[in-house]
């Protein structure tokens, strides 16, 4: 399983956009990036996936440059509710994934 | 359509008691999947199915730790004889297919704490 490097906490402001970047050197060619939020007292939840380039929802972009050994989600314009943790994890269909610590991020009015 | 649910909400057991923990997945979802999550902690992998069958066991923690789903509905993780270090929050999800591509849905958890 491709092992997930990440931040284990940042700090924000109200209205600012928010880059998590996670490292997976050793990510094989059928894995894709998929990013979980966590709130407190509560599951995961699924944020974005991606496989290259850049993927963008609702709620994040995420970006993954040609080599696939990073990957960055960014929150734009972050607000209180945004505070939790976020997992970055790397499988495909044959594996499961491995959650790590995660990134507690704190927003801050 | 409902949500993973696990049952019960909240367990305060004694130590060397039994408990049993309750999962119930999105309808149609054929993979399910077992973590713990220690304060403070990431997710740890316990178990999952496909289906009824369970075919990866590794990261149950002791031989005290078991898991069955019936139906390939509902599952149930029980926990022999536990120890303090037991205590935890249990977490089920549910996917369509097994495998880490599939978007897995959580349930609220289940808080154990064994006194």
């Amino acid at each position: 399983l491709a092992k997930t490097t990440q931040p284990i906490s940042m700090d924000s402001y109200e209205g600012q956009e928010v880059n998590i970047t996670c490292s997976h050197n050793n990510i094989a060619t059928n894995d894709y990036i998929t990013w979980y939020q966590q709130f407190p007292s509560q599951g995961p939840r699924f944020i974005i996936q991606g496989y290259k380039t850049k993927v963008t929802n609702e709620v994040a972009s995420l970006f993954i440059p040609a080599d696939r050994k990073s990957s960055t989600l960014s929150l734009p314009r972050v607000s209180l509710s945004d505070t939790a943790v976020y997992y970055c994890l790397v499988g495909n269909a044959g594996n499961m994934l491995t959650f790590g610590g995660g990134t507690r991020l704190m927003v801050k009015p | 359509g409902a949500g993973v649910s696990q049952s019960p909400s909240n367990k305060v057991t004694e130590k060397g008691k039994d408990v049993e923990l309750r999962c119930d997945p999105i309808s149609g979802h054929t993979a399910l999947y077992w973590y713990r999550q220690s304060l403070g902690q990431g997710l740890e992998f316990l178990i999952y199915f496909q289906g009824n069958s369970a075919p990866d066991k590794s990261g149950l923690p002791s031989d005290r730790f078991s898991a069955e789903r019936t139906g390939g509905s509902v599952s149930t993780l029980t926990i022999q004889r536990t120890q303090q270090e037991d205590s935890a929050v249990y977490l089920c999800a549910s996917s369509s297919l097994a495998g880490g591509y599939n978007e897995q849905f959580f349930g609220p958890g289940t808080r154990l704490t064994v006194l």
